[in-house]
Parts: C-alpha cells; sequence; structure tokens
C-alpha cells in the first residue's frame, strides 16, 4: 500500500530538547516536503526537498532543519524546540512531474 | 500579497444536496489549484486538480469549475452523504521547481442525515 508515515504521531516536550520527528514514504518520489498547520493560519511549508540532497527552504524555515539522506527519508529536527513551534506537522510527497500532493497522518507537537 | 479566500463559515447542508463551497484568489495567476479533503487531526487527502487552461472537471460526485477571469473556483458535491462531512481546503500552484502551493484556510462542510 502506498503511503506516507510519520513518527511520533503525538510528542509533548519541553523547551529546548532536541527532537527529531521522522517521515518515510513507500512510493519512490523525488519530491518531499515539511508544512506546519495552525488555527488561522492554514499549512505553511517549513522545507522542502526535490530528492536526495537536496533541501530548499519554504515560508517558515526558522527554527528548523532537515536532511534528505535516502530518497524514502526526510526527517525535521528541531534542535532547540519552543512553545511557538507548537503545531500539527505534515509530511508531504509528490512524484515526479505530478502536481498533486500526498500527506503523513500527522504529528502533534506540544512545546511547553 | 497573494490571498486565497474560502467560505469561512461552516457550510450546513441536508443529505441528497448539492453542497458548493467556493475559493476565490487575489494578486495570483496560477498555473492549477488543487482540491483537498481534511478530516480533523489528519492530513490532507488529494481530490481533484484543474488547470488554468480547464473549465471544468469531474469525477465521480465530484465537479471542479475555474474561472481565471473572476479568480474563482467552485467546488461541487452532488447527491451529497453524512460521509463527506470534513474540511475541504483549496492549493493554487505554479509552474516553478517547487511547484509551490498557495493554501486556503479550508471550508467546513456538515451535511446532516
Amino acid at each position: 500500500e502506498a503511503q506516507v508515515t510519520q513518527n511520533p504521531r503525538y510528542l509533548i516536550t519541553v523547551t529546548g530538547k532536541k527532537l527529531t520527528v521522522t517521515c518515510s514514504q513507500n512510493m519512490n518520489h523525488e519530491y518531499m516536503s515539511w508544512y506546519r498547520q495552525d488555527p488561522g493560519l492554514g499549512l505553511r511549508q517549513i522545507y522542502y526537498s526535490m530528492n536526495v540532497e537536496v533541501t530548499d527552504k519554504g515560508d517558515v524555515p526558522e527554527g528548523y532543519k532537515v536532511s534528505r539522506k535516502e530518497k524514502r527519508n526526510f526527517p525535521l529536527i528541531l534542535e532547540s524546540p519552543s512553545p511557538n513551534q507548537t503545531s500539527l506537522y505534515f509530511c508531504a510527497t509528490r512524484g515526479q512531474g505530478r502536481d498533486e500532493q500526498y500527506f503523513g497522518p500527522g504529528t502533534r507537537l506540544t512545546v511547553t | 500579497s497573494q490571498k486565497i479566500e474560502q467560505n469561512s463559515e461552516a457550510l450546513n447542508i441536508q443529505e441528497g444536496k448539492t453542497a458548493t463551497l467556493t475559493c476565490n484568489y487575489t494578486n495570483y495567476s496560477p498555473a492549477y489549484l488543487q482540491w483537498y479533503r481534511q478530516d480533523p487531526g489528519r492530513g490532507p487527502v488529494f481530490l481533484l486538480l484543474i488547470r488554468e487552461n480547464e473549465k471544468e472537471k469531474r469525477k465521480e460526485r465530484l465537479k471542479v469549475t475555474f474561472d481565471t477571469t473572476l479568480k474563482q473556483s467552485l467546488f461541487h458535491i452532488t447527491a451529497s452523504q453524512p460521509a463527506d462531512s470534513a474540511t475541504y481546503l483549496c492549493a493554487l500552484g505554479h509552474a516553478g521547481n517547487n511547484r509551490k502551493l498557495i493554501w486556503g484556510l479550508g471550508t467546513s462542510l456538515a451535511v446532516n442525515p
């Protein structure tokens, strides 16, 4: 079954404690992206990757890092989380030459 | 700045009726427009894509129109069912490398039995 998986699905952490949210896809898609979704602000892109070892900033990259060492994985790293990074995070993928995106189930992060 | 507006108020309709959701945009010339469905706490699910040179697209009970003069897309669900209750997001895209999407805030649809 084609899918995008994220882990963890829920996370409560404290300010400053480094964390990683993993994203994995089995569709061999080149493009992967991270979004955050907040009430009243909608979906905003954090980082995206066009292919292995190719990443670029989206609209709200501050406080986040990403890496793309393998085609299937695109982890999101928060080196020093702050309460304003409390949000619902989604990983999304897109196939070569395609425009529709496939989203993961989401990770609800709370930073206290 | 680029702006997308969707009906901010929730839409309540009776089962069997046609639901019509609106997506208006300004200061943008999209290459295509997409509609997604999102259930609470879950990731958006792609429904339909319509390109700038297309007027209408259909998929089963779903229909999308795209009027680049009015800068508006309409999303219709015919013969609506309670299972269609969800939030519907529109997203505008351009043809650059990132194919970056500009997202609306979504419209909540409730179909009452």
